[in-house]
């Protein structure tokens, strides 16, 4: 079945960095990444996705890249703000279940 | 539009005792379903997922059932909880191969 991994678990950036979080993924079949964002206590929320037909798509600061050949898909958030504070999840589909990665705890310091 | 219900958002139980959680979908038909669990600080484990109504898959064994009685209606069981059930457990729903919208969550602490 899918694996998804995600790395880093945490990362800690200044105000105004850019943060990158990364996945790999084993099922070659999966289709749709979509990349969730968890804060405290709450249910996550989709905040960007990508289709396996498509190798970048950007949404103001935040842009997802695809590599199917390497079965890897990376976040990007550009001019990180502190409320970009929270856990990131990426997750991977191939139309039927939809595996998540483990998670990473981003902080951002002003 | 679609909304998704889960209830209830907080839960203490005993060791041994039941466990019945509910999730509702409204306003879409066929969705696929999902049970995760995330423990406290960890990522979001698939425990089941549904394709449709009586077709239950479960990716690890465990102490829970699901079952899926109506097309729009998701239950999450058990006969007897253990410690190691608690947990925030998270229903979700999609249209196939999309993107998975969340109910608000159970947190369910078993004592």
């Amino acid at each position: 079945g899918e694996n998804v991994e995600q790395h880093p678990s945490t990362l800690s950036v200044q105000e105004g960095d850019s943060a990158v979080i990364k996945c790999t993924y084993s099922d070659s079949a999966s289709n749709y990444f979509p990349w969730y964002k968890q804060e405290l206590g709450k249910r996550p929320q989709l905040i960007i996705d990508i289709r396996s037909n498509v190798g970048e798509k950007k949404d103001q600061r935040i842009a997802v890249t695809l590599n199917k050949t390497a079965k890897h898909f990376s976040l990007h958030i550009t001019e990180t703000q502190p409320e970009d504070s929270a856990v990131y999840f990426c997750a991977a589909s191939r139309g039927d279940k939809l595996i998540f990665g483990t998670g990473t705890r981003l902080q951002v310091f002003p | 539009s679609q909304t998704i219900h889960q209830w209830p958002a907080t839960l203490v139980q005993p060791v041994g005792s039941p466990l019945s959680l509910e999730c509702t979908v409204e306003g879409t038909s066929n969705p696929n379903l999902y049970w995760y669990r995330q423990a406290a600080g960890r990522g979001l484990q698939l425990l089941f997922y549904s394709v449709g109504i009586g077709q239950i898959s479960s990716e690890v064994p465990q102490n829970l059932s699901a079952s899926r009685p109506q097309d729009r209606q998701f239950i999450l069981s058990s006969k007897k909880l253990l410690l190691s059930d608690s947990g925030f457990y998270l229903c979700a729903w999609s249209p196939q191969g999309a993107e998975a919208f969340f109910g608000q969550g159970t947190r369910l602490t078993v004592v």
